[in-house]
This record gives structure tokens, sequence and C-alpha cells, in this order.
């Protein structure tokens, strides 16, 4: 069964680093999420991405955020300097044309 | 603003038994549809079930059932005969549209599953 690949599962990094974090979607997939989830806390949405842009980012998706689709299978979320704050668990997620989002396994992202 | 509400924290069920984990979601679409997501310790978010607004009948997979109320809003998850590898945060989730002919899932706080053997 076709599933959503992120990569690395656990990320450690110094407060002001540049990370990647990628995924891998379902091919044929169309819209690409990342959500984040602060430890004991819920889901967030962070940005949606289809036709090769954003289509919506929320409150949390600043200026140190961003999203590429650099080839034809990634989808990466880059924090240019990541803050104690960061640390969280993001999920990567993708949909076709149905109503179902498909999540990776996540990615820990701790933020030293 | 569209919410999602689990008022359970945590709920506990013995190993056999059955267990009904509440959300409550607020919206004034009249189709859409209500997820409930499955996160062991591994942390994998595992699509449980969906339910579809426009259907009168309950989702059923398996062990797992929805109550589904729309008039009240209500979207409760039923385990039977409940496993230990049921333990698990428990996510309702509802997608909000938004532009593209995307949605962004919206979800409560989950509820934490113990199963007792």
């Amino acid at each position: 069964e076709p599933e959503v690949t992120q990569t690395p599962s656990h990320q450690v990094t110094q407060m002001g680093q540049e990370v990647i974090l990628r995924c891998v979607p379902i091919s044929n997939h169309l819209y690409f999420y990342w959500y984040r989830q602060i430890l004991g806390q819920k889901v967030e949405f962070l940005v949606s991405f289809y036709n090769n842009e954003i289509s919506e980012k929320s409150e949390i998706f600043d200026d140190q955020f961003s999203v590429e689709r650099p080839d034809g299978s990634n989808f990466t979320l880059k924090i240019r300097s990541t803050k104690l704050e960061d640390s969280a668990m993001y999920f990567c997620a993708s949909k076709g044309g149905g109503y179902i989002q498909y999540f990776g396994a996540g990615t820990r992202l701790s933020v030293l | 603003a569209q919410t999602v509400t689990q008022s359970q924290p945590e709920m506990s069920v013995q190993e056999a038994e059955t267990v009904t984990l509440s959300c409550t979601y607020d919206t004034s679409e009249s189709d859409y549809y209500l997820f409930w997501y499955k996160q062991p310790p591994s942390r994998q978010m595992i699509l449980v079930i969906r339910q579809e607004a426009y259907k009168q009948q309950n989702a059923t997979e398996n062990r797992f059932s929805v109550n589904f109320q729309k008039a009240a809003k209500s979207f409760s998850l039923k385990i039977s005969d409940s496993q230990l590898g049921d333990a698990a945060m428990y996510f309702c989730a509802y997608p909000l549209y938004i532009q593209g002919g995307s949605e962004k899932l919206v979800f409560g706080k989950g509820t934490k599953l113990t199963v007792n053997p």
C-alpha cells in the first residue's frame, strides 16, 4: 500500500540553525500539507500546497518557514532559524482527489 | 470559527469490552466529512474511520463504528471488543475548506485511551 514517507524520523539541531524536513508524498497525489504537534498538544495545521504554490498557511507559518517541491516527488519544510519553541513533531500529509489526507510517520524536531 | 471538542482527555477500558469516545464540532456547512485518527506511541497518525455528513447510516470499520448525530453535531467513536493494540491517542478531525479545492484538518485535543488486560 502506498504511503507517505518522512525523513529523518528525529532531527536534533541547535537554536538558530536551519533545518529541512523531507517528505515523499503518495505518488499521483496533488495536495500536500504540513502539520505540527507540540508534545502533549493537538495537531495544528501549518500549510497546504497545491499546483506548486501555497494555497493556505496558518499564523504559525511565519517568514521563518518555507515549503518547496524541488522535484516531482519530494516536498520539504524548511525552518530558517530554529527557535526552542519549534521543537515538535512535524507531520507531512498528502491527498489525492478524495477527502482523505494520508499522514507520514512524522519527524520529531528537537531544538536545543 | 470551526471547532472540534473532545471532552474526555483520558479514557480506560478493559480488554474485550466496549468504549465510546466523544466528539462534538461546530460548523455551518451542510455537507462535510468527519474523521477519527489514531496516534499510537509511535506517534504516527492513522485514519481509523470517516463519516460523510449526507449519509444517514453510521460508518463502520470492523470493530470501530461511529454514532453520528448531525443535528447535535456529535460524532462519537465506539470501539468494540477492545484490544491492547487499541491503546493510543484518538483525535477527532473536521476538514475545513480552503482555497484550491482543498481542506485543512481541524483536530480536537485528543483522548488518551488505555486498554487494561
